[in-house]
């Protein structure tokens, strides 16, 4: 079954850290750039950060340059997401979320059920 | 800053037909952005439903359609059924590898 699965959410203090992972089975992981994208309560979904399929392009939102940075190990799969200087405001559910692209397109295919990062004192 | 502008909530009637619309604060939206269309509901991942302007994810129903309505991208849900109360959501490609969201409209049918 092609699936993403996050885990590692939980309740964090103020200006800790957390790791975010992704799980993703049923497709070629390593052909495809991926995302984390959240939705904090009361709002929005907020795309964060993205990094293709080699790891050699990384681009990420303003609101979470310098505190957060994706990563992913193609050989188990994985898609990470390490979370410092975590602040109330990164309060949110954070979903995992596959790129498609090509000359015409680029938007989100497949997204998982999401995490929930509650950062509080 | 770019900001993509939706309206923030909408009303249809069972059966009723309604059009949400994805705006740019400073431009227009043309299909260059890859206007793309998502729906949640609470408590579930999103569901992609329409990408490149007006192309249907799989399984997704043809009363949702997607388009360009003037300067800006639109969804419209023709036929409105009760489980289509959700909040949708665009996406704009601003190239870059770089995606921003609207701020979501919230679809109320009754």
């Amino acid at each position: 079954e092609v699936q993403l699965v996050e885990s590692g959410g939980g309740l964090v203090k103020p200006g800790g850290s957390l790791r975010l992972s992704c799980a993703a089975s049923g497709f070629s992981f390593s052909g495809y750039s991926m995302n984390w994208v959240r939705r904090a309560p009361g709002k929005g979904l907020e795309w964060l950060s993205s990094i293709s399929g080699g790891s050699g392009y990384i681009y990420s939102a303003d609101s979470v340059k310098g505190r957060f940075t994706i990563s992913r190990d193609n050989a188990k799969n994985s898609l990470f997401l390490q979370m410092n200087s975590l602040r109330a405001d990164d309060t949110a559910v954070y979903y995992c979320a596959r790129y498609s692209h090509g000359d015409h397109y680029w938007y989100f295919d497949l997204w998982g059920r999401g995490t929930l990062v509650t950062v509080s004192s | 800053q770019t900001v993509v502008t939706q309206e923030p909530s909408f009303s249809v009637s069972p059966g009723g037909t309604v059009t949400l619309t994805c705006g740019l604060s400073s431009g227009s939206v043309s299909t260059s952005y890859y206007p793309s269309w998502y729906q949640q509901t609470p408590g579930q991942a999103p569901r992609t439903l329409i990408y490149s302007t007006n192309t249907r994810s799989s399984g997704v129903p043809d009363r949702f359609s997607g388009s360009i309505l003037g300067n800006k991208a639109a969804l419209t849900i023709t036929g409105a059924q009760a489980d289509d109360e959700s909040d949708y959501y665009c996406m704009l490609y601003m190239g870059g590898g770089i995606v921003v969201f609207g701020g979501g409209t919230k679809l109320t049918v009754l």
